[in-house]
Formats: C-alpha cells, structure tokens, sequence
C-alpha cells in the first residue's frame, strides 16, 4: 500500500517549458489535491477534484491545468513555466465527507524555474 | 475564504516541556480542524484532529482544544522529545477534504 506517489520528485525547467506533474493514490479515494508549498506561507490549494470526472480551482489556479484521468490518477500541467512557480508541489488525496476526511500527502515534487 | 493564522512561527523548547501552537480562523461554517506535522524532504502528515461538535481531543502526548466562539484552536505537546522537532501546520476546512493551512511553526526541541 504506497498511499500517494508522485513523480518526479525533482525537476529544473527553464522559462517557458513546459510539464507534467504526476499523481497516483492507492486508497479509493474520491477527493484529490494539488497544493503548492512556498517559504512562510504555508499549504496554498492550486485545483482540487471532488470526485472522478470533475475539477476546481482553488486559491491559486492561474498557470496551472489539471486533469483527473481516473480515480486513481490526478495530474497538474504547467503549459510555460515562470520563475514563480518555483515551488514544492504536494498532491493529496482524501476520501469524502465526515466518514473519511482525512488527507492523505505524497512525499512532493521539488521544481524550480531558471 | 477562509482565512488561518498561526503563531508562533518558530519555537524553542527544552526537551520534556510543553510546547503550545495557536490558530485562528475567519469562517465560521469551517467544522474540521486538523494539525499537520513535516519532516524535512517529507509530505505533510496528520497527527491530530478535531471536528467542530467535540472542544478537546487528546492522544498520548498531543492535545488539540477548539474554541468556536472564538475562532481559535490550539495544539499542545507535552514532554517534548527530539523527534517531535519538525514543522506543525494547522488547517481549516468547511468541506472536509479542501484544506486552508496555516503558515507554520517550526518546532526546534532541544535536549
């Protein structure tokens, strides 16, 4: 049982490039989670998926697309990568409603922007 | 939107004191309260939590209170060890799953 596994764990683009983040979980959970984490600022929710087949923005969104390919796989896309999005990015998933709200993290994805 | 504080953002303490972590929140449909706990180079993990029917909850070390009239809810760790040394976020969330954070405390115990 791996839980949350993303790839890669780290990853140097330059300005404009462009990639995919990916994520898979193990648990049967409906909801999953892009979050990036930067210095001093905490967890900051990027998209969110309730369930198979839909997306949402969060706090963060712009720049960023994102695609729930299955129950199992949720993936961020940065279409032209800027210096801020320098960035530890986190998937997460949970199952849904006060039955299972716990949230699951992968061990994040380290990216920086030149 | 929901908005989370915390404080303190660093904190010191003696190996077997207690350490204290306060948050806030603004919204007041938020009904879960969970607390983080991050390892260097590691995703965050849950330690503790807290739903908005129930205003103290405690497991072994840890204990979190929640205060609805208030806003606030804290996280306490007794007899600290050097293995509770990490970074501890708080979060708020009025649909279970989608998560606000606090900006984070990062917890040195020192022997």
């Amino acid at each position: 049982n791996a839980g949350v596994t993303q790839t890669p764990k780290f990853q140097v683009l330059k300005t404009g490039q462009s990639m995919t983040l990916q994520c898979a979980q193990d648990m049967n959970h409906n909801s999953m989670y892009w979050y990036r984490q930067d210095p001093g600022m905490g967890l900051r929710l990027i998209y969110y998926s309730a369930s198979e087949g839909t997306t949402d923005k969060g706090e963060v969104p712009n720049g960023y697309n994102v695609s729930r390919l299955n129950k199992r796989e949720f993936s961020l896309r940065l279409e032209s990568a800027a210096p801020s999005q320098t960035s530890v990015y986190f998937c997460a998933s949970s199952g849904q409603g006060a039955s299972d709200p716990e949230a699951f993290f992968g061990q994040g994805t380290r990216l920086t922007v030149v | 939107g929901e908005n989370v504080e915390q404080h303190p953002s660093t904190l010191s303490v003696q190996e077997g004191d207690s350490a204290v972590i306060k948050c806030t929140y603004s919204d007041s449909a938020s009904n879960y309260f969970p607390w983080y706990k991050q390892e260097l180079g590691k995703g965050p993990q849950l330690i503790i939590d807290i739903r908005s029917n129930v205003g103290e909850k405690k497991d072994q070390r840890i204990a979190v209170t929640l205060n609805k009239t208030a806003k606030h809810f804290s996280l306490h760790i007794t007899e600290t060890q050097p293995e509770d040394s990490a970074v501890y976020f708080c979060a708020a969330s009025n649909s279970w799953g989608k998560l606000q954070f606090g900006a984070g405390t990062q917890v040195v115990v020192t022997p």
